[in-house]
């Protein structure tokens, strides 16, 4: 296992489409978190899900965003309607229980124009 | 809701030099995280505090958590070039990051 990975490492989208990014977590742990970081700033917790279980959404979280975990493996990370506010970099971090260290992803970067 | 605030926001020191970070919160902890951001990258795991007044230390590094566990430090001793980067505290089951403090060494 290499570790957390995320796909695509990239996004450029026109605002108003829709776009989805996967996370593929390391497979023995049951905790996958995703955040959005912008520049300066430190990862804003978005979700997270306990195996296939989404436990907690942020209630700063629009509608627009929605995530699956639908096998407790892999997730993704949909976001409805763009905007140029969306743009930001989405990580995927993934933890053995509460309070295992996390591990993150390289991050998904999208740019909506 | 939980906020945790990290100060300074930006330090730049010779290299050589020490360096501290302050991680609040305005609630009780039950542990605490501290990651690592080198430019471009993403955060790494740097290690966890669970104990009221405890003190890690990893080389270089020395981790503090308060007797309330409401605030933490970290402190560097003798910056390097490898040390710079920005440094999390993250408290609440992980879905609580500070805005983190960015480390620059000047060689």
């Amino acid at each position: 296992d290499t570790g957390v990975s995320q796909d695509p490492r990239h996004k450029i989208t026109k605002r108003g489409q829709n776009v989805t990014f996967r996370c593929d977590p390391i497979s023995e742990h049951n905790r996958l978190y995703w955040y959005r970081q912008t520049l300066g700033q430190g990862p804003e917790f978005l979700t997270y899900f306990q195996n296939e279980a989404q436990l907690e959404k942020s209630r700063l979280l629009s509608d627009r965003f929605s995530a699956e975990r639908p096998k407790g493996s892999f997730s993704t990370l949909e976001i409805q309607r763009t905007e140029q506010g969306d743009s930001a970099m989405y990580l995927c971090a993934s933890s053995l229980g509460d309070w295992g260290e996390a591990f993150f992803g390289q991050g998904t970067r999208l740019t909506v124009v | 809701g939980q906020q945790v605030m990290q100060i300074p926001q930006y330090q730049h020191v010779q290299e050589g030099e020490d360096f501290t970070t302050y991680c609040n919160s305005s609630t009780t902890l039950s542990n605490i995280q501290w990651y690592k951001q080198r430019p471009g990258g993403h955060p790494v795991f740097l290690i966890q505090l669970v104990k009221s007044g405890e003190v890690k230390k990893q080389k270089r590094l020395t981790f503090q958590f308060g007797e309330a566990k409401k605030n933490s430090s970290l402190h560097i001793t003798a910056t390097q070039t490898t040390d710079v980067g920005t440094y999390f505290c993250a408290g609440a089951g992980k879905s609580t990051f500070g805005d983190g403090t960015t480390l620059t060494v000047k060689p």
